[in-house]
């Protein structure tokens, strides 16, 4: 159980594009998914909380025009990078709160984004 | 808010040996602490977690202690394998929001 599923795995797009990642919860409803940027040999820098129905709650520095999230269903989040430039090269990686009440994460495998 | 530090950054290890992983809290109201493992390029595996009315948790080579009045828990792992290299992160939570305040990780090298 509690298994989180994410996609795409990697992409590769040029500049001024946009790109969506979806991150879904396969076995379980997930009322809170976060989304986490990782640069290399860093820890997990926490983007925004995102609640089903509402709007999505951004951390002090990430921009919400730019890094727009969707949690339309309790199994499904998406972030949509828009106008990607290469400093948005990143690992995106999504997690989903487990159980009613707890604290528990469980985490995508990520989503390798470069930016050319 | 709340900081949470994690020491070392790299431990290197004798193959069966004991490994111990320390973290520190800032906020007495933080309830949840859970430890992750991440290889290269994965996603991060939690390994083990404790709630603040438990003073310490065991799974098999696993165990995680918790002293609330220095606000300090500590990862052990006892028999260390190769296949335990990777990078440890732990983290705390108050669960009003849910959300994880990470330390920075720790490299663990296990040497043949």
């Amino acid at each position: 159980g509690a298994v989180v599923s994410q996609h795409p795995s990697r992409v590769i797009c040029k500049s001024g594009t946009s790109v969506k990642i979806e991150c879904r919860s396969l076995d379980f409803q997930a009322t809170t998914m976060f989304w986490y940027r990782q640069f290399p040999k860093k820890s997990l820098m926490l983007m925004a909380t995102s609640n089903e129905g509402s709007k999505a709650t951004y951390e002090q520095g990430v921009e919400k025009d730019k890094f727009l999230i969707n949690h339309a269903s309790l199994t499904l989040s998406t972030l949509t990078v828009t106008s990607a430039h290469p400093e948005d090269s990143s690992f995106y990686i999504c997690s989903a709160r487990y159980g009613q009440g707890a604290d528990t994460q469980y985490f995508g495998p990520g989503t390798r984004l470069t930016v050319l | 808010g709340e900081n949470v530090e994690q020491h070392p950054s790299t431990l290197s290890v004798q193959e069966g040996d004991s490994a111990v992983i320390k973290c520190t809290y800032s906020d007495s109201a933080s309830n949840y602490f859970p430890w992750y493992k991440q290889e290269l390029g994965k996603r991060p595996q939690l390994i083990i977690d404790i709630r603040s009315n438990v003073g310490e948790k065991k799974d098999q080579r696993i165990a995680v202690t918790l002293n609330k009045t220095a606000k300090h828990f500590s990862l052990h792992i006892t028999e260390t394998q190769p296949e335990d290299s990777a990078v440890y992160f732990c983290a705390a939570s108050k669960g009003s929001n849910y959300q994880l305040i990470w330390g920075a990780g720790t490299k663990l090298i296990i040497k043949p």
